[in-house]
């Protein structure tokens, strides 16, 4: 079964600390992994996408990285700030046979910066 | 570019009643759509894949008699929400991706609250 899962659930840290998202997921045949920013009543915005071959893939404070040999990609935010209060989503891209793609949705971390 | 609107952002209806959800793709065409369900602190639920001018996909579980999906044009498909009632209020957002393209591009999403 393909799945997703994202650890810690959730996450509480002091403005201008660091913090590193997990994301394990069992999902065959991958093609692709991505993980979005969720604010609140919003829909969720691309912060990274990585294919098979991508390591590291960094979008300003957000770094993502990805094992592909443990299936298994974090997301690391540097020099948190309040705007940075979010649902973090890992999304992996599985390949179907009809040559189209399925989004396998993490649970997501939820993240809260406190001044 | 890749601009999704959904409108309206969000709607409150009367139990029995039926709501219409539309997701517009602003400046590009969409040949795919697709719409998810999220409750709250939980992930997006992909609820049903639509292609223009075909019947709409549905997933397991979801009911297609009441979630009537309507993709007319390249630009916009819609979801009406037949005889809703209070277990169907959620987070409703709805996503587009292009002719051969991997991207989804999610819209922001629309409030439902059925009383």
């Amino acid at each position: 079964k393909n799945q997703v899962e994202q650890s810690p659930q959730s996450l509480i840290i002091l403005e201008g600390k660091n913090c590193t998202l997990q994301c394990n997921y069992t999902v065959s045949p991958f093609s692709n992994l991505r993980w979005y920013k969720q604010d609140t009543g919003r829909g969720p915005v691309s912060l990274t996408i990585m294919t098979f071959s991508e390591n590291t893939k960094s979008n300003g404070r957000y770094t993502a990285t990805l094992d592909a040999d443990t299936k298994q990609s974090s997301l690391h935010i540097t020099a948190s700030q309040l705007s940075d209060s979010a649902s973090y989503i890992c999304v992996v891209s599985v390949g179907r046979v009809s040559g189209t793609y399925k989004y396998i949705f993490g649970t997501g971390t939820r993240l809260k910066v406190l001044a | 570019g890749a601009v999704v609107s959904q409108h309206p952002s969000w709607v409150i209806c009367k139990s029995g009643t039926s709501v219409k959800i539309e997701c517009r793709s602003l400046d590009f065409q969409a040949t795919t759509m697709f719409w998810y369900r999220q409750f709250p602190k939980q992930s997006l639920m992909l609820m049903a894949t639509s292609n223009e001018g075909s019947k709409a996909t549905y997933e397991q579980g979801v009911e297609k008699d009441k979630f009537l999906i309507n993709h007319a044009s390249l630009t916009l498909s819609t979801l009406t929400v037949t005889s809703a009632h209070p277990e169907d209020s959620s987070f409703y957002i709805c996503s587009a991706r292009t002719s051969g393209g991997h991207e989804q591009y999610f819209g922001p999403g629309t409030r439902l609250t059925v009383t």
